[in-house]
């Protein structure tokens, strides 16, 4: 099972939006409506941001949103922060053979 | 609060063997499903291990027959034993929890295992 593809990196200035795609197949994100996004700051562990594609647990800002057409996810940030700098990545459930697989990373940096 | 804290990771040689452990606080690991997750330097995320609440286990093709999962409910820890240790299994390694099967959340700290002679 290859990792879903995602850019490896975006930019933006502080209050602009970005978009992080994820591009997977219909065997994975196109099949199931269960994409979760990750951020990671360095040297820290990963922290849940959107799951279910478009869920957002409590305690994250609502300037991160997901969305799923086809067999591309997609993670906005609206009203960048300097907070936001970080790698955020995607995972999709895959089925009962491969279970889960995750994207290749994207490196968000506010300029 | 609800936490992981990995430990257990170290320096090993090829071919070598290592067991990692998750202990849970704030929840009952044997409820959940709960997943390892390693991180090679540098590198992206990628899956290795899940136990569901009912004991079935499953791998990544990567580590399949030589990790085994495993959990000890007496004690609320996760286990992950490790043989036949390859180069490429050098990593940061977190356990997680699986709400709702199909996320994870919270992630534990990370323990790093280098496999190096």
């Amino acid at each position: 099972q290859s990792a879903l593809t995602q850019p490896r990196s975006v930019s933006g200035s502080p209050g602009q939006s970005v978009t992080i795609s994820c591009t997977g197949t219909s065997s994975d994100v196109g099949g199931y409506n269960y994409v979760s996004w990750y951020q990671q700051h360095p040297g820290k562990a990963p922290k849940l941001m959107i799951y279910d594609v478009s869920k957002r647990p409590s305690g994250v800002p609502d300037r991160f949103s997901g969305s799923k057409s086809g067999n591309t996810a997609s993670l906005t940030i609206s009203g960048l922060q300097a907070e936001d700098e970080a790698d955020y990545y995607c995972c999709s459930y895959a089925g009962s053979y491969t279970l889960y697989v995750f994207g290749t990373g994207t490196k968000v940096t506010v300029l | 609060e609800v936490q992981l804290v990995e430990s257990g990771g170290g320096l090993v040689q090829p071919g070598g063997s290592l067991r990692l452990s998750c202990a849970a606080s704030g929840f009952t690991v044997s409820s959940n499903y709960m997943s390892w997750v390693r991180q090679a330097p540098g590198k992206g995320l990628e899956w290795v291990s899940v136990i569901y609440s009912g004991g079935s286990t499953y791998y990544a093709d990567s580590v399949k027959g030589r990790f085994t999962i495993s959990r000890d409910n007496s004690k609320n820890t996760l286990y992950l034993q490790m043989n036949s240790l390859r180069a490429e299994d050098t990593a940061v390694y977190y356990c997680a929890r699986g709400l709702g099967a199909f996320r994870f959340d919270p992630w534990g700290q990370g323990t790093l295992v280098t496999v190096s002679s």
